[in-house]
Order: C-alpha cells, then structure tokens, then sequence
C-alpha cells in the first residue's frame, strides 16, 4: 500500500496568517492527490483535486502544489472558519489511502 | 446536483454482518465513470477506504478488509450497498458512502460525500 505521511500533525496559527501542510507519498503517485477538509461530526469536503485544481466553490486562499511524492496544501490568509483538521488522499493505486491527518487550530 | 444518503442500523452484534445503503439523489447510479464508495473512520482517528463499487458492476475492495466485504448496486432504487461480515468491536466506526469522478486523469476525487452513519459493534 502506498503510505501518505503528512505533516506537522497539528498545528496553531493565526487570523490572517500563511499556513503550509505536506503530505508525502511513500511512492510517485503523479497528481492524483485530493486533499480534504473535515470539520467535527461532519463529512470531508474536497478542496483540492490532481494536486493543484480548486474544488468549485471553494475559496481561493487555498492552493495546492506538488507532483510524485511531495505535495503541499498553503492556505494564504487562515481565517476562522478554517479551523479543521485536513488529509491528503491518493487515488492513484488501489488500494486508495489517507494520510493521517493535520489538526489546524488558530491561536 | 448529486446527494448521497447511508442507512442502515446503528447498533451490530458481534460475528453479525454489518449492512448499509447508500441513497443516490439527483443523478443515476448508472452514470458513467461513477465509482461508488464506502470510507470509514474509527472514533477520533483518520479515514480508511473501504472500497468501490463501478457503475458498471466491478469491485475493488480493501485488501485489510477484502475477505469480509461486499458491494453491490441496486439500479431499482438508485441505491449502492455494503455488507461487512463477522464485525468485532474493532468495527466500530462512522461510515460514509462517496461519489468518485473527474474529467480524467488525474483529476479523479471523491467530490461527493453522505453525512455518514454511525455504526456500533456491541452485544
């Protein structure tokens, strides 16, 4: 299976700041990294698709970059509703996987 | 646009099989390209991908979970399913069926989501 090490596993910011999260592949999985959004008790909502293209309807301060087996979620100015804990997911070899998980908190 | 909804029971016996539905809402479960999946998320922890079914009928299961999982598609009622046989605690779990598309590669993603069920192991 190919693992998804994402990293840090949480971390605390502030309104308005620049926040960066990386996911690794334990293998080249091209683009095909999602990375989601999971607010408690709720379903995850995508963000990101093939690496780097916006979900409709999702804001633009989120962006993603990266091919192989580095990927990178920045969210340019953190606002309060991003409060969430967010993963990247791989659909490129079955079975798909998950990384662990990175909790976003703001200070 | 598409909305999915899981039912099915809250509460399984242990060595039972677990059962769960998945309602398709504003779309067919026919529609082309569409694999219908099932995630799962133990108790504070991360997600696990279950598996999918095609709209054409093919399956791909998790292979930590292959012996014991089945999906089929119920085209009737616009419905997809999954049994989970022999559940033990460690099944405990919410379950969330998914919609996974895309214009093509590699822009694939589950875009879709249901709200997720709820389901305990327990005697």
């Amino acid at each position: 299976d190919i693992q998804m090490t994402q990293s840090p596993s949480s971390l605390s910011a502030s309104v308005g700041d620049r926040v960066t999260i990386t996911c690794r592949a334990s293998q080249s999985i091209s683009s095909y990294l999602n990375w989601y959004q999971q607010k408690p008790g709720k379903a995850p909502k995508l963000l990101i698709y093939g690496a780097s293209s916006l979900q409709s309807g999702v804001p633009p301060r989120f962006s993603g970059s990266g091919s192989g087996t580095d990927f990178t979620l920045t969210i340019s100015s953190l606002q309060p509703e991003d409060c969430a804990t967010y993963y990247c997911h791989q659909n490129y070899i079955t079975p798909y996987t998950f990384g662990q998980g990175t909790k976003l908190e703001i200070k | 646009q598409v909305q999915l909804q899981e039912s099915g029971p809250g509460l399984v016996k242990p060595s039972q099989t677990l059962s769960l539905t998945c309602t398709v809402s504003g779309g067919s479960i026919s529609s082309d390209g569409s694999y219908w999946s099932w995630i799962r998320q133990h108790p504070g922890k991360g997600l696990e991908w279950i598996g999918y079914i095609y709209y054409s009928g093919t399956t791909y299961y998790n292979p930590s979970l292959k012996s014991r999982v089945t999906m089929s598609l119920d085209t009737s009622k616009n419905q997809f399913s999954l049994k989970l046989s022999s559940v033990t605690a460690a099944d405990t779990a919410v379950f969330y069926c998914a919609l996974r598309r895309g214009v093509g590669p590699p822009y694939y993603a589950m875009d879709v989501w249901g709200q997720g069920t709820t389901v305990t192991v327990s005697s």
